[in-house]
C-alpha cells in the first residue's frame, strides 16, 4: 500500500522569505503523479502544483516549486517570497498512473504554515 | 461559479439519526469522488464514481454508508444510524478523463453527531 509522509506538522515563515515543506512517500509503481495542495482555514482545498514521476524536470508555478527526487521518494515544496495568503495547512498527495487505486488520492497528514509579518 | 458544490455546509445531528450530503461536481466532470477528514489528518478515500457508476468503495465505507450518483450528475452520500465516530469534514471532488486528471474539490461538508 502507498502511504504519505509529512513529518512537519508545523512550520513558519516570515514574509517575503523562502519556506521548504518536505514529504516523502512509500510506492512500489514506477508511474504516478504527485501533488501539493492547499487548504486554507475554513476554505476549500485546491491545487498548488503537480509533478509526474517520468518527468525529471521539477514542476513550478509562480513562486511555488517542488524537489522531486525520485530514487529517494522525495517530494518537496518550496514557496518563495511567502506572503500572508500562503497560510494554510499543505497536504503531500499520492496518485498511481495507472491500474488498482489510480483514481483516489493518498494524502499525508498535513502542514500547517504560518506566515509572520 | 463553476466550482464543486457541496450542501449542507454544516450538519449537527443526534447520535442514531441518518444523514445526506449533497455534492455537484463541475459540469461536464464524469468522475466524482468522496472523502472524509478528520480533525489534524489529511482526506482519506471513501468512494468513487465514473459517471453514475460506483465502481470502487473503500474499507473505510461500512454498510451504514451509501452513495449515489443517479444519472451521472449530482452525488449523494447517506450515513444510517450515525455513531460519534462519523464526525468528519465530507470532501466531495470531481474530475475530467484526460491524461493527466485533476481533482478539484469542494469545500465540504462538516458533520458533527452529538
Amino acid at each position: 500500500a502507498q502511504t504519505v509522509t509529512q513529518s512537519q506538522p508545523e512550520m513558519s515563515v516570515q514574509e517575503a522569505e523562502t519556506v521548504t515543506l518536505s514529504c516523502t512517500y512509500d510506492t512500489s509503481e514506477s508511474d504516478y503523479y504527485l501533488f501539493w495542495y492547499k487548504q486554507p482555514p475554513s476554505r476549500q482545498m485546491i491545487l498548488v502544483i503537480r509533478q509526474e514521476a517520468y518527468k525529471q524536470q521539477n514542476a513550478t508555478e509562480n513562486r511555488f516549486s517542488v524537489n522531486f527526487q525520485k530514487a529517494a521518494k522525495s517530494f518537496s515544496l518550496k514557496i518563495s517570497d511567502s506572503q500572508l495568503g500562503d497560510a494554510a495547512m499543505y497536504f503531500c498527495a499520492y496518485r498511481p498512473y495507472s491500474g488498482a487505486g489510480s483514481y483516489q488520492l493518498t494524502f499525508g497528514k498535513g502542514t500547517k504554515l504560518s506566515v509572520i509579518p | 461559479d463553476t466550482g464543486v458544490s457541496q450542501n449542507p455546509r454544516h450538519k449537527i445531528t443526534k447520535r442514531g439519526q441518518n444523514v445526506t450530503f449533497r455534492c455537484d461536481p463541475i459540469s461536464e466532470h464524469n468522475r466524482l469522488y468522496w472523502y472524509r477528514q478528520t480533525l489534524g489528518q489529511g482526506p482519506e478515500f471513501l468512494t468513487y464514481f465514473q459517471n453514475e457508476a460506483q465502481l470502487e468503495k473503500s474499507r473505510l465505507l461500512s454498510d451504514r454508508f451509501s452513495a449515489e450518483r443517479p444519472k451521472g450528475s449530482f452525488s449523494t452520500l447517506e450515513i444510517q444510524r450515525t455513531e460519534q465516530g462519523d464526525s468528519a469534514m465530507y470532501l466531495c471532488a470531481s474530475s475530467f478523463r484526460t491524461d493527466q486528471e485533476t481533482q478539484y474539490f469542494g469545500p465540504g461538508t462538516r458533520l458533527l453527531v452529538l
